[in-house]
């Protein structure tokens, strides 16, 4: 069974403040790891895929990194608007889910100015 | 380029009633998934919908069943409410049978039952 770990639960930066949030995964065969933003009352909004074991994408302020158990999400120097659940999710890459995401439970981050 | 959209946004029923939600898909899109979102939690796959076939289900009872239309919307039904089908409800649209990738999901449906 697809699993997915997110940590930590909250976090509370100040401004300036950089940090990583973690997201553990066991899957079989992974097809893409998936990074979502979701704001209060929101559906999530998509900001990363990784495909393979050593991949890094930026965006902004955020850098997602991928190995074969875990990913990253680093925010640089965030801001109050980065605050929000940061959701991860995996695809299989076989087998009679692998046409659906499996979500870890989120990281609820809060940014203070 | 429009967005998905879910309607009706919130929504409170009675335990043992019938619930329908509803979500146009993104322009340009063929395939319709479904989420349930419990608070505090991760979505969860209900079932995914291409060319008006269900093409996947998740661990969700029968009494979780949908539609996909000619163009492309669906409905979300739900009979036998219970209290803890409280939850908020997302809809993802993505392309051909893509399933997981190229997902742009609604805002939600927020149900409360009581």
């Amino acid at each position: 069974e697809d699993q997915v770990t997110q940590s930590p639960e909250a976090l509370r930066l100040q401004e300036g403040e950089s940090s990583s949030l973690n997201c553990s995964y066991t899957v079989s065969g992974l097809r893409g790891l998936f990074w979502y933003r979701q704001d209060p009352g929101k559906g999530p909004e998509f900001l990363f895929t990784l495909y393979s074991a050593g991949e890094e994408k930026e965006k902004e302020r955020l850098k997602a990194t991928l190995t074969k158990k875990e990913s990253f999400l680093h925010i640089t120097a965030p801001k109050p608007e980065d605050s929000a659940t940061y959701l991860c999710a995996v695809l299989p890459g076989s087998g009679a889910g692998s046409y659906q995401l499996t979500f870890g439970k989120g990281t609820k981050l809060s940014v203070i100015p | 380029e429009t967005g998905v959209t879910q309607s009706p946004t919130h929504l409170i029923k009675t335990r043992g009633q019938q619930v329908t939600l509803r979500c146009s898909s993104q322009s340009g899109h063929n395939t319709v998934s479904w989420y349930q979102q419990a608070l505090g939690q991760g979505p969860q796959f209900i079932f995914q919908y291409y060319r008006e076939e269900e093409n996947g289900r998740g661990n969700f009872p029968p009494r979780f069943s949908g539609l996909q239309f000619p163009n492309y919307s669906s409905e979300l039904n739900v009979n036998a409410l219970e209290l803890d089908d409280s939850a908020l409800y997302l809809c993802a649209s993505s392309r051909s049978g893509t399933g997981g990738f190229g997902y742009t999901f609604g805002s939600g449906t927020r149900l409360t039952v009581v």
